[in-house]
Parts: C-alpha cells; structure tokens; sequence
C-alpha cells in the first residue's frame, strides 16, 4: 500500500527557477496539504485542499501556488525559487474531523 | 503569541524513566488535540489522540485540560526506542491541524 508518494525528493534548484512538487495518494482522501519544515521553526502550512478542485492558503502560502485537480494529487509549485525556500516539504493527506494525517516521506528542496 | 506552544527540550533521560511533555494552545475555540511523533529525517506519524477525560495507550497518557488550554503526555517505562521528536497538535472545526515545534526527547541506556 503506497500511502502518501511525494516527487521529486531531493532537488537542488537556482534561484529564479521553477518546479513542481508532486504529491499522490491512494487512501481516497478528501483533505491534502503541504507542510514546509525548517530547523527550530516545526512544520508550518503553506496550502491545503478539502477536496478536489478546492485550494486555501495556510499560514506562509507567499511564493508558492498549489493545484488539485484530481483528488489523488496535490501539486506544489514554486515559480521563481529563493534560497529562503530551501526546506524540507512534507505532504499529507487525512479524512475530515479524524485528526489522523498520513504524511509522505518529505521532500527536501535547496535553492542555492 | 504562537498558536501552539511545546518547550523544546530536549530531554535527556535513562532507559526506564518516566517524562512528561507539556503544550498550551491559545485559541480556546480549539476542538480537536493530538499527539505525533516524529523520528529523525522522518514524516510525522500520528501517536494518540487526546480526549476530554483524558486516555492511555500503553505506556503512553495523554491529558487535556481545557480551561487553562493546556495538553500533555506522559511516558512511562521509557525505551531507548522512544526517542524522537513529540508534536503537540491542534485543530478548530472545519480547520487545518496546527503543528507546534515539537519536544525532543532523548533516552539513553
């Protein structure tokens, strides 16, 4: 059961190049999101999905856009990459009102 | 003032010890209280959820105490497999989970 399959899990990027975070799951779930972590700041939300077709902001969503069109995928896209975005970006998917969020492996992304 | 709030730690105990982790969260419209556990270069995993009248898995309670907004766990019998990073979390109806900074906790034989 492959769960949360996060793509690519390491990139190295330059700054003002772009990419896309890709995030898949298989569990059926209406709510995904992506979590950035950094040393001594916990994982922080950038965006989040209640279902397909829908996106909202969390709490630092500056310099990143999402897209869900099918509800087994969430993207994460970085436009023009700042070193401020080297991160380790986690991707998690859960059921409504459960608390239960099924994280992937992380993604860990250094823009020099 | 931060929505969710752990001391860091970390704590650094022997094999057989009991410890206890604290979190206090600020919004009082906070419904839901969890517990993740977070191994080093690994993804969060759920560890407990957190109930009213408190709950226990194991070696493992968690308590909640809703008028002064605060959360705990309490581990037990500590193992050397215990050490990891402890995530206090929190939610509002209809919200996102809100992640503190997590409490490292270390134990040693």
């Amino acid at each position: 059961n492959a769960g949360v399959t996060q793509t690519p899990k390491f990139r190295v990027l330059k700054t003002g190049q772009s990419m896309t975070l890709l995030c898949a799951q298989d569990m059926n779930h209406e709510y995904m999101y992506w979590y950035r972590q950094d040393p001594g700041m916990g994982l922080r939300l950038i965006h989040y999905s209640v279902g397909e077709g829908t996106t909202a902001k969390g709490e630092v969503p500056d310099g990143y856009n999402v897209s869900r069109l099918k509800k087994q995928n969430f993207l994460l896209g970085l436009e023009s990459a700042a070193p401020s975005q080297t991160s380790v970006y986690f991707c998690a998917s859960g059921l409504a009102n459960t608390g239960e969020l099924f994280f992937g492996e992380g993604s860990r992304l250094t823009v020099l | 003032r931060k929505e969710v709030e752990q001391d860091p730690g970390p704590f650094n105990v022997p094999e057989g010890a009991t410890v206890a982790f604290n979190c206090t969260y600020s919004n009082s419209a906070s419904q839901s209280f969890f517990w993740y556990r977070q191994d080093c270069r690994k993804e969060p995993k759920l560890l407990m959820s957190v109930y009213s009248s408190g709950n226990e898995d194991g070696r493992f309670t968690a308590q909640l105490n809703r008028a002064s907004q605060y959360i705990s766990l309490l581990i037990r019998d500590s193992k050397l497999s215990d050490s990891a990073t402890y995530l206090c979390v929190v939610s509002q109806a209809g919200t996102a989970l809100i992640f503190g900074k997590g409490t490292t906790l270390s134990v040693s034989s």
